[in-house]
């Protein structure tokens, strides 16, 4: 069982669905995170949950919405999208202590979102 | 802010070539580095990391040196292998930036290809 599992691994939508990404870690970590990877450009550092408390939100656009229920889940709902939008989106985890975090980031195998 | 720079793909190398994959960075703090390797339709996999000045990261062949006079943390391996083709991302984590747990800065990758 891999430590970070994404599912779907692949997603197709239109721009007036709404669909949701789910991610799950079998680590033990307290710390999680949404990464968009678009050709030809650095991650990007979307949201952070540390223990299942929002604190990183880098000017996402309020069609992406998380979720994290619980320290194990991480949710990215997804309405009205654009095309530009299209990326694979990665979620992470990490175990941070006081602020700080102690362990590198495990990630998922993404899910290969499309917007057409 | 912090930042990093790699450099730009893709890199195609015949098999047991010499590699050097150049990373530099520029925080705020006393960063961690970290080189991440991605293979195709994968999610991103830690390589090797070092927390402090002139630590040696290695792993799998590959080594990075942390050298904070140049602000660098350049990959290297003697011998590389057909498989070694990936997506290198050179990365820190500098809890100086202001705390929390804020994930970590990321380059934008160097596409390695190894050719028999």
């Amino acid at each position: 069982e891999t430590g970070v599992t994404q599912t779907p691994r692949h997603l197709v939508m239109g721009m007036t669905n709404k669909k949701s990404l789910k991610c799950e870690q079998h680590l033990g970590h307290n710390a999680m995170y949404w990464y968009k990877q678009s050709a030809k450009k650095p991650l990007e550092l979307m949201f952070v949950y540390s223990l299942e408390e929002r604190v990183e939100n880098n000017s996402v656009p309020s069609r992406f919405s998380p979720e994290c229920p619980n320290s194990s889940h991480l949710f990215l709902h997804l309405h009205t999208l654009q095309p530009e939008d299209s990326a694979l989106y990665l979620c992470a985890s990490s175990q941070e202590t006081g602020g700080i975090v102690n362990s590198p980031l495990h990630f998922g195998n993404g899910t290969r979102l499309t917007v057409t | 802010g912090n930042s990093v720079t790699q450099m730009e793909g893709p890199v195609t190398l015949s098999e047991e070539a010499f590699l050097t994959i150049n990373c530099t960075y520029t925080a705020t703090g006393y960063p961690s580095l970290f080189w991440y390797v991605q293979y195709p339709g994968e999610g991103l996999q830690l390589l090797l990391k070092a927390t402090k000045a002139d630590d040696k990261g290695s792993n799998k062949g590959f080594e990075a040196t942390y050298r904070k006079e140049t602000t660098s943390f350049h990959l290297e391996k003697g011998s590389v292998q057909v498989s070694d083709s990936a997506v290198y991302f050179c990365a820190l984590s500098d809890p100086g930036s202001g705390g929390g747990a804020d994930g970590l800065t990321f380059g934008k990758g160097t596409h390695l290809i190894i050719q028999p």
